[in-house]
């Protein structure tokens, strides 16, 4: 299993503001990560924060808006910048291990509930 | 892309009922998960299928995984105001790491 937990777990900020958003792992996992959560609504997969490396962005998510950091296994950071109202969502950081073949369940943190005015 | 859908939307039940929920992808997947969302949580993993017409069960639970590989149910027995929450199931397709999320399920027991 892992533990994960995020920072801060809600917020609230103005239009045209950034945020980041911290993930941390309690221990080294293969892959982190970061889904969008609207009210009522289901997990989008925003981005796959990479190690090392640029994260791996969905359709429709680009890195200007939501610049993402992995600097070790443990640990991720989400931005959401240049922020509008449509950002109001709540911010989910995933991990999973791959070292069991087949089985790769998904931990998940307990969510940021950012709300932009 | 690929698209997972789930039905119903919304299911409310009277204690002690069943309740089945269904999951249909628009592609062929390599394996199937099933989480629960309590209100005010996060996803908690329940299972997960890989086999063409896999069958699991956890107590009250049981899971399906179609011989297409293309769609699955969650079915509760008997259910329990503990079961309330919305059930996702998350579909990976063949040559890919991430898990493409159904729309839900949100179940209300009434006591």
């Amino acid at each position: 299993s892992a533990v994960i937990s995020q920072k801060p777990s809600r917020d609230i900020c103005q239009r045209g503001t950034s945020l980041t958003i911290q993930c941390q792992v309690d221990s080294q996992v293969t892959m982190m990560f970061w889904y969008r959560q609207q009210p009522g609504q289901s997990l989008t997969l925003i981005a796959t924060a990479n190690q090392g490396s640029e994260a791996t962005y969905e359709s429709g998510f680009v890195i200007d808006k939501f610049p993402i950091s992995r600097p070790n296994l443990t640990f991720s950071t989400l931005t959401v910048s240049n922020m509008s109202p449509e950002d109001s969502s709540i911010y989910l950081c995933s991990v999973t291990h791959l070292a069991r073949e087949g089985l790769n369940e998904q931990f998940f943190g307990p969510g940021t509930r950012l709300t932009v005015l | 892309g690929q698209q997972v859908m789930q039905i119903p939307q919304y299911q409310h039940v009277q204690e002690g009922e069943d309740f089945t929920t269904y999951c249909n992808s628009s592609t062929t997947l390599s394996n199937i998960q099933w989480y629960k969302q309590r209100p005010g949580g996060h996803p908690v993993f329940l299972i997960q299928l890989v086999k063409s017409g896999e069958v699991k069960k956890q107590k009250r639970l049981t899971f399906q995984f179609g011989e297409a590989k293309k769609n699955s149910s969650l079915h509760i027995t008997a259910t329990q105001t503990t079961d309330v929450g919305t059930y996702f199931c998350a579909g990976r397709g063949s040559g890919t790491y991430k898990y493409i999320f159904g729309t839900g399920t949100r179940l209300k027991v009434l006591a």
